[in-house]
């Protein structure tokens, strides 16, 4: 099966709970990053797993974390939310450095709402 | 905080206009990439640009990127309603990928 997929596809927490997203990444992608993106805004870098490795961060804190399977599916946990934290979670998946020429697929989203 | 700046955040113009969108980073990035972005789904990679001073085309759209791969421009010519989206500009770097804030484009019929 080809794509990105991600679930659920939308969510409605409480502040102060925590929430997991998931993300399957293309077959064949080992390479995931994860991205909000805010209402009106575009998508912010959060971090990224190359083979089950967090090699890149963005400036998100710490009780944004994240975990890559050996199947190179992925999923991104945020403790303690906020009422910021309200946004479109994106999971994009690569192959490498081929994402240098052939960039990222991206899924449609997680809407999250923290209310 | 964003590294690339795009330039304008929205357009709107008529059916049949030209239009140019801009992205400037201080940043050299391995290299710069444009995506579209419908509501309620995620980016699609529309080009790559690499080579300072390099020219894509891709049927009405135009790429460039500037001879210190610091800046791009979207070129769109002859616009129709089926452009209307949200258009941004991304720097891959070595272990991640930054986007620009996006412009977004409305053709109106």
């Amino acid at each position: 099966e080809t794509g990105v997929t991600q679930s659920p596809t939308h969510l409605i927490k409480t502040r102060g709970q925590q929430v997991t997203l998931r993300c399957s990444s293309q077959s064949g992608h080992n390479t995931v990053s994860w991205y909000q993106q805010a209402l009106g805004q575009g998508p912010q870098f959060i971090f990224q797993y190359y083979r089950e490795e967090e090699n890149g961060r963005g400036n998100f804190p710490p009780r944004f974390s994240g975990l890559q399977f050996p199947n190179y599916s992925s999923e991104l946990n945020v403790n303690a939310l906020e009422l910021d934290d309200s946004a479109l979670y994106l999971c994009a998946s690569s192959l490498g450095d081929s994402r240098l020429l052939y960039g990222y697929t991206f899924g449609s989203g997680t809407r999250l709402t923290v209310v | 905080t964003q590294l690339l700046e795009q330039s304008p955040q929205f357009l709107s113009i008529q059916e049949g206009e030209n239009l140019t969108v801009y992205c400037n980073s201080s940043s050299v990035f391995s290299s710069l990439q444009w995506y579209r972005q419908e509501p309620g789904e995620g980016p699609v990679l529309l080009v790559t640009v690499v080579t300072g001073g390099e020219v894509k085309k891709l049927k009405r759209l135009t790429f460039q990127f500037g001879d210190a791969r610091k800046d791009s421009s979207l070129h769109i010519t002859a616009a129709q309603p089926g452009d209307t989206g949200l258009y941004l500009c991304a720097g891959v770097g070595n272990n991640d990928m930054r986007f620009g804030a996006g412009t977004r484009l409305t053709v109106k019929p």
